[in-house]
């Protein structure tokens, strides 16, 4: 069973504060790497897909880097709001199956 | 509008009964998937189906089963084998033919058997 590494397990910071998690996981057979946005009471979103080693994506205040060689991704989040406050998730893809994390949970503080 | 629903958002079972989780798309997706989350650990895969009629295991598939007799049902069954089966449950799709394999997933059930 593949081993997915999420830190921190979670993270409370004050509204306008910048944050960022890793995510590590085994980069041989490794297609593309997800993550995804779970609030409270809700379905976990897509955030990013990302394949290509080096590659970076941006959506909004939130940007996400890829280092497939050595295996892990880094998001960030510039200005926390307290919106922002969910369980991160990544997942990268092996074959046509994803292998989830544990996840990063945010609490952003007003 | 499109989307995943399942049902029900909460279920409670006597131990020794079987279950069933409901589980539908509309998005004319080919792949879907069930996962379970218990605290502190990641998804885990429970089984998936790339088309209608076949279907796979995943990583703990061991007291559960599944059927894909339509594209937009995947029903996953909770036998009384399954030794833990107090969990939040969440079932997913994907088109996998555009290559993304991105994951939509539904809003979960938690079932809980005492």
């Amino acid at each position: 069973i593949l081993n997915v590494e999420q830190s921190p397990q979670s993270l409370h910071v004050q509204e306008g504060d910048s944050t960022n998690f890793t995510c590590s996981f085994p980069s041989s057979n490794f297609y593309a790497l997800h993550w995804y946005r779970w609030e409270t009471a809700k379905s976990p979103e897509a955030l990013f897909v990302m394949t290509l080693n080096g590659d970076e994506k941006k959506k909004g205040r939130i940007s996400a880097t890829l280092n497939t060689k050595e295996g892990y991704s880094y998001l960030y989040i510039k200005g926390s709001q307290p919106e922002d406050s969910a369980t991160y998730l990544c997942a990268p893809r092996y074959g046509n199956k994803l292998v989830f994390g544990a996840g990063t949970i945010l609490r952003v503080k007003s | 509008d499109g989307g995943i629903t399942q049902s029900p958002k909460y279920l409670f079972r006597k131990e020794g009964q079987n279950v069933t989780l409901s589980c539908e798309q509309n998005l004319n997706h080919d792949a879907m998937y069930w996962y379970r989350q218990d605290p502190g650990q990641g998804l885990r895969l429970i089984y998936y189906s790339q088309i209608v009629n076949d279907f796979q295991k995943g990583d703990i598939a061991e007291g559960y089963s599944v059927s894909r007799e339509k594209k937009e049902s995947f029903p996953l069954t909770v036998t009384s084998a399954q030794k833990n089966p107090t969990a939040f449950y969440l079932c997913a799709s994907s088109r996998e033919r555009d290559g993304s394999y991105e994951q939509y997933f539904g809003p979960g059930t938690r079932l809980t058997v005492t």
